[in-house]
């Protein structure tokens, strides 16, 4: 299975720290995907790379990827109550796009 | 814009009764899919679409059929149900980039208890 595995499971926080969440899979992808979803909703997209790249940012959020260890990873900075979700990883290879157990996020305010 | 709808959003049924999960996107989208998401887990690939009138399975097929007659909807068929089928239900569309999908947008679930 291509699954991406996410690490840690949980994660509690202060809010204005820094949280990372790391990603691991086990074949060739074409892109990683990282996915928000509160409790008992859809998810919401929120940054794509691509197997050719390395890193790439949108607001508060990086991401990385290593294509030679198979890993990846989110940092979201300065963090708010508001970041308080689970967060997915999904790595796309062919038409499948598979994801992860997730990492739930606990942003204490 | 309406993005992805599904219908219906709670459901209950008996062992061994079928219904038809329905999901609708109006953004045009080639590529479609179906995925299942039990308590404190990730989403498991059901079923995919990359076009009308193409279908393939995804990591948890069984039990489930579907079909892509257009572009817009794609049903996922429940045939006989299962306690184990218990679970939310969520389909995505993607804007494939050539053939391959990219980023997935999802409806807001469906979710089903099978008693």
């Amino acid at each position: 299975s291509q699954q991406g595995e996410e690490d840690p499971q949980a994660l509690s926080i202060q809010e204005g720290e820094n949280a990372t969440m790391n990603c691991s899979y086990k074949t060739s992808i074409n892109n990683l995907q990282w996915y928000r979803q509160n409790s008992g909703r859809g998810l919401v997209h929120l940054i794509l790379i691509r197997s050719n790249e390395r890193e790439k940012h949108s607001g508060r959020l990086r991401v990385t990827l290593d294509t030679s260890k198979k890993s990846s990873s989110l940092l979201i900075t300065a963090s708010r109550a508001a970041d308080t979700a689970s967060y997915f990883c999904a790595v796309t290879g062919g038409f499948k796009t598979i994801f992860g157990a997730g990492t739930r996020l606990f942003v204490k305010a | 814009n309406a993005g992805v709808t599904q219908t219906p959003k709670f459901q209950v049924l008996k062992t061994g009764q079928s219904m038809t999960l329905q999901c609708a996107q109006d953004m045009n989208h080639e590529y479609m899919s179906w995925y299942r998401q039990d308590p404190g887990m990730g989403l498991r690939l059901i079923h995919y679409s990359v076009g009308a009138g193409i279908t393939d399975q995804g990591e948890v097929p069984n039990g489930y059929n579907v079909s892509r007659s257009t572009t817009e909807d794609f049903p996922l068929r429940l045939l006989s149900a299962a306690p184990s089928q218990t679970s939310v239900y969520f389909c995505a569309s993607s804007p494939t980039k050539g053939v391959l999908p990219g980023e997935l947008f999802f409806g807001e679930g469906s979710r089903l208890t099978v008693l």
